[in-house]
């Protein structure tokens, strides 16, 4: 089962756009985090925000989680060529399981 | 910089094969996850150990499935035998101590192929 969903599957930008992407998740949480995954590879976390946190930012990336919408965005500025991954957002419901979404698949075109 | 280890990286097998995947998780590490990761979705958690203990292994087919940390540091995964439709990624990660507030550090995985 899948607490959180990611949208859009897929994005495609230019290299210097800011790329948005977006998490819904289905019952009240204590954090959530998001990773990254290059094609092939391990997953690496980003950033991780706090149920009584609003916003954080993490050089490029800014998130933001809104717990009465159970919704979270994670903007990446100014974007490059090897930001081209998927991400995941991952939630923490307070029982010891992290459950992670089906991801975003970003593509930045140089 | 400390990482997870995992061997193999590939593993091609025959179904209703034996395969072992085994994971070296960062020292120090209390918690050890095993995930599968199907083409296209996102990582789905297998089994849970905080030291050597389970405390999570709701999602793992217990009929063809078993992992152990005996000794709280390394583990295996065994699936025994082997389905076409186990062919995925295995991830294995680990953090300090439980999930809240503490991020994963993820293995290169083992690409599973299964014949």
């Amino acid at each position: 089962s899948q607490q959180g969903e990611e949208d859009p599957q897929a994005l495609s930008i230019q290299e210097g756009e800011n790329a948005t992407m977006n998490c819904s998740y289905k019952t009240s949480i204590n954090n959530l985090q998001w990773y990254r995954q290059n094609s092939g590879r391990g997953l690496v976390h980003l950033i991780l925000i706090r149920s009584n946190e609003r916003e954080k930012h993490s050089g490029r990336l800014r998130v933001t989680l809104d717990t009465s919408k159970k919704s979270s965005s994670l903007l990446i500025t100014a974007s490059r060529a090897a930001d081209t991954a998927s991400y995941f957002c991952a939630t923490d419901t307070g029982g010891f399981k992290t459950i992670f979404g089906a991801g975003t698949r970003l593509f930045v075109k140089a | 910089e400390a990482e997870v280890a995992q061997s193999p990286r590939y593993k091609i097998t025959e179904k209703s094969q034996a395969v072992a995947f085994w994971c070296d998780p960062i020292s120090g590490h209390a918690t050890l996850y095993w995930y599968r990761q199907i083409l296209g979705q996102g990582p789905e958690l297998l089994v849970q150990f905080q030291d050597e203990s389970v405390v999570d292994d709701s999602q793992l087919p217990k009929d063809r499935f078993s992992a152990e940390r005996l000794k709280g540091v390394d583990s295996t995964l065994k699936i025994q035998p082997a389905e076409l439709g186990d062919s995925a990624m295995y991830l294995c990660a680990s953090s300090l101590d439980r999930p809240t507030y503490n991020e994963q550090f993820f293995g290169p995985g083992t690409r599973l192929t299964v014949l």
